[in-house]
């Protein structure tokens, strides 16, 4: 089976930095990508990480470890507008009628 | 701006409806993805089109079904409807079906509400 498990919220201070975990069970591994998503928007790409290590986009960063089933998605120099919902997403090529299993979504508020 | 559209942006309708939601990929993408989303719940996969075939289905409801145009664009078409079928869909495109690196991309949604 496949699954994805990420926590549901995370409150955070402007200015600061958090990191959300993602950690996945699937039958096959071919990617993982992290999305945004702002209430009543569209999902937007962030990152994809696909061999093991840090990939590093402005203040945005995604680990993958292949070994652990994990993953995480660092985020600096927080502003409020990061406030949104981070969605953890894998490719598995097993699955043969989803290409894209997406888990539920963490939910951050940015605090002044 | 993603490059991919779709229409309406809200719809109101009755139980026991028919709606047509429409979906046109970003230029060059062979890949449409339909997504529901309904309130506090993950995003779940419909079904996957690749050059106008069927590539994939996911949890589809059998009142539910979809197609892709020879343009790319693509519809989805949901019937009988029922109270909980209210939801935001969302349609993503990409490139090609399978390539490693293929990344989605998603449309600002149609919001569907039955009342």
């Amino acid at each position: 089976g496949q699954n994805i498990d990420q926590p549901t919220e995370m409150t955070a201070t402007e200015g600061a930095i958090v990191q959300i975990n993602c950690t996945y069970q699937t039958s096959g591994f071919n990617g993982l990508f992290w999305y945004q998503q702002h209430a009543g928007e569209a999902p937007t790409f962030l990152s994809y990480n696909v061999l093991d290590g840090l990939e590093e986009k402005g203040r945005f960063s995604s680990f993958l470890s292949r070994s652990k089933g994990y993953s995480y998605l660092l985020l600096k120099e927080l502003q409020m507008k990061d406030s949104a919902s981070y969605l953890c997403a894998v490719r598995d090529p097993d699955s043969g009628n989803t290409p894209l299993v997406f888990g539920k979504g963490t939910r951050l508020s940015v605090i002044a | 701006d993603s490059g991919v559209t779709q229409t309406p942006k809200h719809l109101i309708t009755a139980t026991g409806q028919r709606v047509t939601l429409r979906c046109s990929p970003r230029s060059g993408d062979l890949s449409v993805y339909w997504y529901q989303q309904s309130l506090d719940q993950g995003l779940q996969f419909l079904i996957q089109y690749y050059n106008g075939e069927e590539r994939a289905k996911g949890n589809i409801l059998e009142r539910f079904s979809a197609q892709q145009f020879p343009d790319l664009h693509s519809e989805l078409n949901l019937s009988s409807l029922e109270l909980g079928d209210s939801a935001l869909y969302f349609c993503a495109s990409s490139v090609e079906a399978g390539r490693v690196t293929d990344t989605q991309y998603f449309g600002p949604g149609t919001r569907l509400t039955v009342l």
